[in-house]
């Protein structure tokens, strides 16, 4: 298995663009999650699922978008990059009764 | 809403040393989390307790659940155990967790 991965793994965006953040997972988990990570603060959880076609917002969803239409992909989607975006994204995902997330290797993301 | 508090901030030991990583909460909690992000950036999930203690390996991770606090403690501590960890807790069934800021744990040889 190769668990979660994430694509990019860095990435330069110019104010306003806009970009998708890949994450897959292959253990059939029904939970998926998105995190951000500034320096010296906690992970904060951005959107997560519960299931295909189910999705609902965390603590910090504002400026992203998600969508769950397979169990294996949970696209993060950046519509107008701004600034205060820039951050280390992570996916994890949980499930098969274990409740212990596993995480991708990250998206170092900047906007300038 | 639920605070997190994690002490220390940062810990720097010397190989071999007993090592105490302390977390805190402030609401009642389903389960708390213990994880390591390792210095290239990578996460990995360590324990999940919700009561007593658990050990793996060198490591123990104890809950007081009346207390709202719980330790994570490394025996014979190594360089390779040079990593920040971090608290965590859940609350309900779908798992989303409140994080710590994590601890900057240092083993030097």
């Amino acid at each position: 298995n190769a668990g979660v991965t994430q694509t990019p793994k860095f990435r330069i965006l110019k104010i306003g663009q806009s970009m998708t953040l890949q994450c897959t997972q292959d253990m059939n988990h029904n939970y998926m999650y998105w995190y951000r990570q500034d320096p010296g603060m906690g992970l904060k959880l951005i959107y997560y699922s519960v299931g295909a076609g189910i999705t609902d917002k965390g603590e910090v969803p504002n400026g992203y978008n998600v969508s769950r239409s397979t169990t294996e992909d949970f696209p993060l989607r950046l519509e107008l990059a701004a600034p205060s975006q820039t951050s280390v994204y992570f996916c994890a995902s949980e499930g098969g009764g274990t409740d212990t997330q596993y995480f991708g290797p990250g998206t170092r993301l900047t906007v300038l | 809403k639920n605070e997190v508090e994690q002490s220390p901030q940062n810990l720097t030991a010397q190989e071999g040393e007993f090592i105490t990583i302390n977390c805190s909460y402030s609401v009642g909690i389903s389960a708390l989390h213990w994880l390591q992000q390792h210095p290239g950036g990578g996460i990995v999930s360590l324990f999940m307790l919700s009561s007593g203690k658990k050990k793996h390996g060198r490591l123990i991770a104890t809950i007081n659940i009346q207390e709202k606090h719980s330790s994570l403690h490394i025996t014979a501590s190594h360089p390779r155990d040079s990593a920040v960890y971090i608290c965590a807790t859940s609350r309900g069934s779908q798992g989303n967790l409140i994080f710590g800021k994590g601890t900057k744990l240092s083993v030097k040889p």
